[in-house]
C-alpha cells in the first residue's frame, strides 16, 4: 500500500467553474476525512465519512461542497461555482478505528493534498 | 470552544543548537494529543501520539512530552533536514473522537 493518494495534485481554475478532487485511502482504513488548508494555517476539518456513511460536515462546508465516498472506498469532494476564497490546499486523510485509548486509535495518515488556485 | 495555540509561531536554530515547540490546549476532554510534520507542499506526517499527563515518547532528535494543559516538543541538537512546520492536534474524547483539531503550526528553520 503507497498510503493516501490524492488527485489532481495542483488544479488552477477560474472563478465560477466546478472542480472535483479525488482521495483514495490506505485500503483497509475505513475512515476518511477532508481538511482545508490555507497558508499559516493549520488544516480544518470539513467532512468524515466511516465507511460509506457521511457522520459529520463542518460549518465550514457551504452548500456548494458536496462529499461523496460510494462503496465505502475512494471518496470525491466536488466545489462548484468556485470562488477566490476557495483557494487552498485540500487534504484527505484516512484512519482506522480502533476501540480504547492507547491503542494507536485513530491515527489520522494524510494525503499530499491537491492544491486549488482559484483565479 | 476547544483550542489549541502553538508557540512560537516561527523559530529559527542554527544546527545542533536545541530548544522546544509549545502546543497548549484548552478542551472539555482529551483522548489524544498528536504531533505532525508537514515540510513544504506536502500533507502532514504523524510523529507522535501521547494520551495522559506525564508521557513521553522519542524518535531520533525529537521528544514529545505531555501535562494537563500543554505538550512540548523538544528538538535536540537539530539537523537543517528538521526544517518544516510542526504541527500539533487535540481529539477529544465522546462523540467527536475520530477528528482532529489542530494549530496554526511551528515554522522550524534549522541553519548549517
Amino acid at each position: 500500500d503507497t498510503g493516501v493518494s490524492q488527485d489532481p495534485r495542483h488544479k488552477i481554475t477560474k472563478r465560477g467553474q466546478n472542480v472535483t478532487f479525488r482521495c483514495d485511502p490506505i485500503s483497509e482504513h475505513n475512515r476518511l476525512y477532508w481538511y482545508r488548508q490555507t497558508l499559516g494555517q493549520g488544516p480544518e476539518f470539513l467532512t468524515y465519512f466511516q465507511n460509506e456513511a457521511q457522520l459529520e460536515k463542518s460549518r465550514l462546508l457551504s452548500d456548494r461542497f458536496s462529499a461523496e465516498r460510494p462503496k465505502g472506498s475512494f471518496s470525491t469532494l466536488e466545489i462548484q461555482r468556485t470562488e477566490q476564497g476557495d483557494s487552498a490546499m485540500y487534504l484527505c486523510a484516512s484512519s482506522l478505528a480502533r476501540a480504547g485509548v492507547g491503542s494507536g486509535a485513530n491515527v489520522l495518515t494524510f494525503g499530499a493534498g491537491s492544491r486549488l488556485t482559484v483565479l | 470552544e476547544d483550542q489549541v495555540t502553538q508557540s512560537p509561531e516561527a523559530l529559527r536554530l542554527q544546527e545542533g543548537e536545541s530548544s522546544s515547540l509549545n502546543c497548549s490546549y484548552t478542551v472539555s476532554g482529551l483522548r489524544g494529543l498528536f504531533w505532525y510534520r508537514q515540510d513544504p507542499g506536502k500533507g502532514p506526517e504523524f510523529l507522535f501520539t501521547l494520551y495522559s499527563a506525564g508521557e513521553e515518547k522519542e524518535k531520533e532528535r525529537l521528544k514529545a512530552t505531555l501535562t494537563k494543559k500543554e505538550s512540548f516538543l523538544h528538538i535536540t541538537a537539530p539537523k537543517p533536514e528538521d526544517s518544516a512546520t510542526y504541527l500539533c492536534a487535540v481529539q477529544l474524547s465522546g462523540g467527536s473522537n475520530y477528528k482532529l483539531t489542530f494549530g496554526k503550526g511551528t515554522l522550524l528553520t534549522v541553519n548549517p
